[in-house]
């Protein structure tokens, strides 16, 4: 068990270009939830799956964002057309119960 | 709304020296309430679970306990490995959904 691995660490790239983030979880979790966290601010609940279902997402996340898992492993959170307001930290994290076990992210800057 | 309030935002103690965070909440449906601990460039990493009023949790230096509308960590002795941000987070109803405060940041001087 290695934890929640999360790929890249960190990304930097221009306004209007599109980004994918990975997520891989904790092997037999069933649950994996995406979050964003600003500076100064908690983790903002995103979307969250249960196996392959998306069963839940944010009005947070805009028609830019989308989210996928296939096969309910690994996970994707992809942002189209980025703007500055998307810089943050993406965060991910995987269940099997009640707790969450989060990675330690991927930080986007938008230039 | 459901909102959650961490106070302080910011804390400075002198190692050795006890206090106490505050995490208050309007939820509805609540099912428990999570602390994590975060230090910085890293994800939130799990301290405890508490699920009905009067429930206390220990581990090391940590404490916590909840009431039927806030919870508090309380840290006794603290050293200067203690410093980060504590987040709360209260659990709906639903599976899935948990609600973050937007943490207490724990500063400890040697």
């Amino acid at each position: 068990d290695t934890g929640v691995s999360q790929d890249p660490r960190h990304k930097i790239t221009k306004r209007g270009q599109n980004v994918t983030f990975r997520c891989d979880p904790i092997s037999e979790h069933n649950r994996l939830y995406w979050y964003r966290q600003t500076l100064g601010q908690g983790p903002e609940f995103l979307t969250y799956f249960q196996n392959e279902a998306q069963l839940e997402k944010s009005r947070l996340l805009s028609d830019r964002f989308s989210a996928e898992r296939p096969k309910g492993s690994f996970s994707t959170l992809e942002i189209q057309r980025t703007e500055q307001g998307d810089s943050a930290m993406y965060l991910c994290a995987s269940s099997r119960d009640d707790i969450q076990y989060f990675g330690a992210g991927t930080r986007l800057s938008v230039l | 709304e459901d909102q959650v309030t961490q106070s302080p935002e910011a804390l400075r103690l002198q190692e050795g020296e006890s206090s106490s965070l505050n995490c208050s909440y309007t939820v509805s449906g609540l099912r428990g309430l999570f602390w994590y601990r975060q230090d910085p460039g890293k994800g939130p990493e799990f301290l405890f679970t508490l699920y009905s009023a009067g429930e206390e949790k220990e581990k090391e230096r940590l404490k916590a306990t909840l009431t039927k509308k806030e919870s508090f960590l309380h840290i006794t002795a603290p050293k200067p490995e203690d410093s980060a941000t504590y987040l709360c987070a209260p659990r709906y109803s639903s599976a899935s959904k948990i609600i973050f405060g937007s943490g207490t940041r724990l500063s400890i001087r040697p």
